[in-house]
């Protein structure tokens, strides 16, 4: 079955530094794509980051980096130099291609970022 | 324009009453969702549509309908509503539901759902 784990309920980071969000999944797929999404208090699912499961480098957009473990499977977000406005919920996510491409998504993570 | 949005921002409705949840999106986005978030959990898919066309029902009670009148537009009606129904309904959306998963959802804002 496919499954998405976080472990960390909540998370704080001072300001200016990096933070490690941890996301372990599981699937019999070969072919899926992993995604972080910040939730700030106001709702709204901000996309961060895409990894494929053929993609043989770990993707980067901005501050943020994805450490892909393939054989662990795992998927850990790197936040480096953290600010105030990092403050949020973060959720990974898998897309599968079975099941008409649906989007589990794991329990979350609360950061903190602390000035 | 990457923009989803949604309304009523907020709604208040009693268990009888007949109400409707507006999505809107001028991306060109063919695949479109509403998720279910429950306080401090994650999102849960009730339904995608694709093409215009129901590609996916989560085993979603009845009295949630959903309908995709043209490819810009996701509705949500609501009808005999429980109170454990509140929640915020989040709809999103995607290039389409084919290639390698790759296409990112884009999320609206919400709508707070509270059933008195």
């Amino acid at each position: 079955a496919q499954k998405i784990t976080q472990t960390q309920p909540g998370m704080f980071v001072q300001e200016k530094e990096a933070v490690t969000l941890d996301c372990t999944y599981d699937t019999s797929d070969q072919s899926y794509g992993l995604f972080w999404y910040k939730q700030p208090s106001s709702g709204e699912m901000i996309f961060l980051i895409y990894q494929g499961s053929y993609d043989e480098q770990n993707a980067t957009e901005g501050r943020y980096s994805l450490n892909f473990q393939k054989a662990r499977k795992s998927a850990n977000l790197v936040i480096s130099a953290s600010q105030l406005g990092d403050s949020a919920m973060y959720f990974c996510a898998m897309r599968f291609d079975t099941g008409g491409f649906k989007t589990i998504f794991g329990a979350g993570t609360r950061l903190f970022v602390k000035a | 324009d990457t923009e989803v949005t949604q309304t009523p921002k907020h709604l208040v409705m009693g268990m009888t009453n007949k109400k409707s949840l507006k999505c809107e999106q001028h991306m060109g986005h063919r695949a479109m969702y509403w998720y279910k978030q429950k306080a401090k959990k994650p999102p849960e898919l009730m339904f995608v549509y694709s093409y215009e066309k129901l590609s996916i029902n989560e085993s979603v009670p009845s009295r949630f309908s959903p309908e995709c009148p043209n490819s810009s537009l996701l509705n949500l009606h609501l009808h005999a509503l429980q109170p454990e129904d509140s929640a915020l309904y989040l709809c999103a959306s995607s290039q389409d539901l084919s290639g390698l998963a790759s296409y990112e959802q884009y999320f609206g804002p919400g709508t707070r759902l509270t059933v008195t």
